[in-house]
C-alpha cells in the first residue's frame, strides 16, 4: 500500500561525477514517468516507461541522461558528468496503465544539487 | 505549441473566499487537464481532472472550468482554508508519438491562505 518512493532524498555531488537516482513505483503499476523540477518551475517531463522499454525519451536534456527499467518496476536515473545546471528536484511518477485519464501519483523526488 | 501558461504566479485570499488560478494552452489535441497540488517538499498530487468535452467538474470545494474554444481552463477554491496553502500546478496531457500520457505543466501558483 506504500506509494512512490524514491532515494536517496538529498544528493549533493560535485562537478563532472557520476549519480544515480532510484525510484520504486506503486507495486503492479506498468507505467513510469521521470520528471525534473527547477525551483520555482513546474515538473518537466523527462522520459517515460511502458514496462521495461523506454516508450518515450523526448525529454531527456542530452547524451548524458539516461534511465531504465531491467525488470518494469524499480527504475534507475543516471546522470553523467553532471553540470550545475542540472540541479533540481527529480520526480519519479508510475500509473496502472497507459491510457485516459490514469493518474499519475508521484514521488516525494530527489533533490539533487551539483557543487 | 507544447506549452501551458498559468497564472498568477502567487494569489493570497482570505479563509472562506474564493480561489481562482488560471490557465491557457495552445495546442488542440491536450485530451486531458488535471490540477495538482504540492507542499513544499513533497510531490505532486492530483487534486482534480477534466476532459475537453466536459465544461465544468466539481468535487467537493474544488470545480474545474473548461472554455475549449477559448483554449483556457480554471480551478476555483470555494471556503478556502489555510490548510489549502500550497503550490497549485495545472496540467495538460501531451501527445507525442503513441500517447505517452507525458504531462505538460504550467509554472505554478503559490496559494497563501490568511486565517
Amino acid at each position: 500500500g506504500a506509494g512512490v518512493s524514491q532515494t536517496p532524498s538529498n544528493k549533493v555531488t560535485e562537478k563532472g561525477k557520476y549519480v544515480e537516482l532510484r525510484c520504486d513505483p506503486i507495486s503492479g503499476h506498468t507505467a513510469l514517468y521521470w520528471y525534473r523540477q527547477s525551483l520555482g518551475q513546474g515538473p518537466e517531463f523527462l522520459i517515460y516507461f511502458q514496462g521495461t522499454g523506454a516508450a518515450d525519451d523526448s525529454g531527456l536534456p542530452n547524451d548524458r541522461f539516461f534511465a531504465v527499467r531491467p525488470e518494469g518496476s524499480v527504475s534507475t536515473l543516471k546522470i553523467q558528468r553532471t553540470e550545475r545546471g542540472d540541479s533540481a528536484v527529480y520526480l519519479c511518477a508510475s500509473s496502472p496503465r497507459q491510457g485516459l485519464n490514469n493518474e499519475q501519483f508521484f514521488g516525494p523526488g530527489t533533490r539533487l544539487t551539483v557543487l | 505549441q507544447q506549452q501551458v501558461k498559468q497564472s498568477p504566479q502567487s494569489l493570497i485570499v482570505q479563509k472562506g473566499g474564493i480561489s481562482i488560478i488560471n490557465c491557457a494552452y495552445e495546442n488542440t489535441a491536450f485530451d486531458y487537464f488535471p490540477w495538482y497540488q504540492q507542499f513544499p517538499g513533497k510531490g505532486p498530487a492530483l487534486l482534480i481532472a477534466i476532459r475537453p468535452d466536459v465544461s465544468e467538474k466539481k468535487e467537493g470545494r474544488f470545480t474545474i472550468s473548461f472554455n475549449k474554444s477559448a483554449k483556457q481552463f480554471s480551478l476555483h477554491i470555494m471556503d478556502s482554508q489555510p490548510g489549502d496553502s500550497a503550490t497549485y500546478f495545472c496540467a495538460a496531457r501531451g501527445l507525442g508519438g503513441g500517447a505517452t500520457n507525458k504531462l505538460i505543466f504550467g509554472t505554478g501558483t503559490l496559494l497563501a491562505v490568511q486565517p
